[in-house]
């Protein structure tokens, strides 16, 4: 079973609501990633990072941002959240980069109003 | 970039009956990854192939990777309701200057009839 934590699981917020989803591996992998999945449709790399202070832009333009301070933590935010925000977040994190499998979170589905 | 297409889309078999879901690469894959996704939750990583022709088993699931390295299958054996779910197959991205993460396929929705 995968140590990847994402708090919270839910949360429902406001328009300009400043918010940070949590994701906390206790693996000591190197890599870790944010997907992006609406329902229904596929995942879609937003984030990710080689290791602490190492942060880089995904596939999929994001309004989000990432930190990377300690090894077991990446943490995702949005300064302003917006109705286009409504989704669910992935984290994942793996221990080298091509050629090893990546262990996901639960997910967060977060939904602005 | 890398596009993975997977089919069918959805599926819905009898409890009992074998089924196969197929994953396409426009390019050659270096690494091909089967995971489940239960619906709303996180995905649980199923097989790892990285070799041409190779194939791997665990319990009811098979993974095969084509010699060619462009196509992966999945096949399942005598189904379950616990198989229910999101099928989705990810590659490791190889695109020069592309990001380095995971690419995946849209998914193939799993129902299972009892």
């Amino acid at each position: 079973e995968a140590d990847i934590y994402q708090t919270p699981r839910y949360l429902v917020i406001g328009t300009g609501k400043k918010i940070t989803l949590e994701c906390s591996q206790t693996m000591g992998h190197d890599k870790m990633y944010w997907y992006q999945q609406d329902p229904g449709m596929e995942l879609h790399l937003i984030h990710y990072s080689y290791g602490v202070n190492s942060t880089e832009k995904g596939d999929l333009s994001s309004e989000s941002t990432v930190s990377r301070i300690r090894t077991e933590h990446f943490p995702l935010t949005l300064e302003s959240a917006r109705p286009s925000h409504t989704s669910q977040y992935l984290c994942a994190s793996s221990l080298h980069g091509g050629g090893t499998e990546a262990f996901f979170g639960q997910g967060t589905r977060l939904t602005v109003v | 970039s890398q596009e993975l297409e997977q089919s069918p889309q959805s599926l819905i078999v009898q409890e009992g009956k074998n089924l196969t879901i197929n994953c396409t690469s426009s390019k050659t894959l270096y690494g091909l990854y089967w995971y489940k996704q239960k619906y709303g939750e996180g995905l649980i990583f199923l097989m790892m192939l990285q070799k041409g022709g190779e194939e791997k088993s665990h319990e009811k699931i098979t993974a095969k990777l084509d010699e060619k390295k462009q196509q992966s299958s999945l096949h399942i054996t005598a189904s379950q309701p616990s198989h229910a779910g999101i099928y989705l197959c990810g590659a490791d991205s190889v695109t020069e200057g592309g990001a380095d993460g995971l690419t995946f396929g849209k998914g193939t929705h799993l129902i299972i009839q009892p």
